[in-house]
């Protein structure tokens, strides 16, 4: 099945820095990689995703970018802010049939950003 | 957004008794749900797949006579933990996948805080 690495597990950066996230995947099949953002208590909620179709992808001041050759995929943060500030998970989905499939997650990137 | 509505957010029991947690997606129809479980300062595991009027499907590891699911409707799913014990203490987090337009997002409940005592 598939399995997901995250690195690094907790990122301490001077607000306006940027951050970066990666992940390593390990099932080839896996086509979607979406990025949760979870503050404490609190469900954890969709930032950015990105398919497998598509090399890179921004938001603003989100980004993230597949290598689906190495199998890893990033997440880039710039100009941070302290609400920025939460744990970050990474994830890929398995597909079922052509579907997609449930999504796997990495273990979390506590992101602390210091005013 | 899509709404994913999970209750109770906080449950206390004790131990040997079962508590049901429901998670019910309220403006969308969710064919697959999906359970997943949360230790303190740790990742979402996944627990099972839940399939609107079938078998839920279970990741290995997890006892499915212990965890039962249940997914009667479009909209509703529950999970009901049997026979609880301390061990069973963690954060419930359900989701659904709103699948017009199979954009693939999955949309989270509030979660639940089992804790068994």
């Amino acid at each position: 099945g598939e399995n997901v690495e995250q690195h690094p597990s907790t990122l301490s950066v001077q607000e306006g820095d940027s951050a970066v996230i990666k992940c390593t995947y390990s099932d080839s099949a896996s086509n979607y990689f979406p990025w949760y953002k979870q503050e404490l208590g609190k469900r954890p909620q969709l930032i950015i995703d990105i398919r497998s179709n598509v090399g890179e992808k921004k938001d603003q001041r989100i980004a993230v970018t597949l290598n689906k050759t190495a199998k890893h995929f990033s997440l880039h943060i710039t100009e941070t802010q302290p609400e920025d500030s939460a744990v970050y998970f990474c994830a890929a989905s398995r597909r079922y049939g052509g579907s997609q499939g449930n999504l796997i997650f990495g273990k979390g990137t506590k992101l602390s950003v210091k005013p | 957004g899509a709404v994913v509505s999970q209750h109770p957010s906080r449950v206390i029991c004790k131990s040997g008794t079962s508590v049901k947690i429901e998670c019910r997606s309220l403006d969308f129809q969710a064919t697959t749900m999906f359970w997943y479980r949360q230790f303190p300062k740790q990742s979402l595991m996944l627990m099972a797949t839940s399939n609107e009027g079938s078998k839920a499907t279970y990741e290995q590891g997890v006892e499915k006579d212990k965890f039962l699911i249940n997914h009667a409707s479009l909209t509703l799913s529950t999970l009901t933990v049997t026979s609880a014990h301390p061990e069973d203490s963690s954060f419930y987090i359900c989701s659904a996948r709103r699948e017009a337009g199979n954009t693939g997002e999955l949309f989270f409940g509030e979660g639940s805080r089992l804790t068994v005592l």
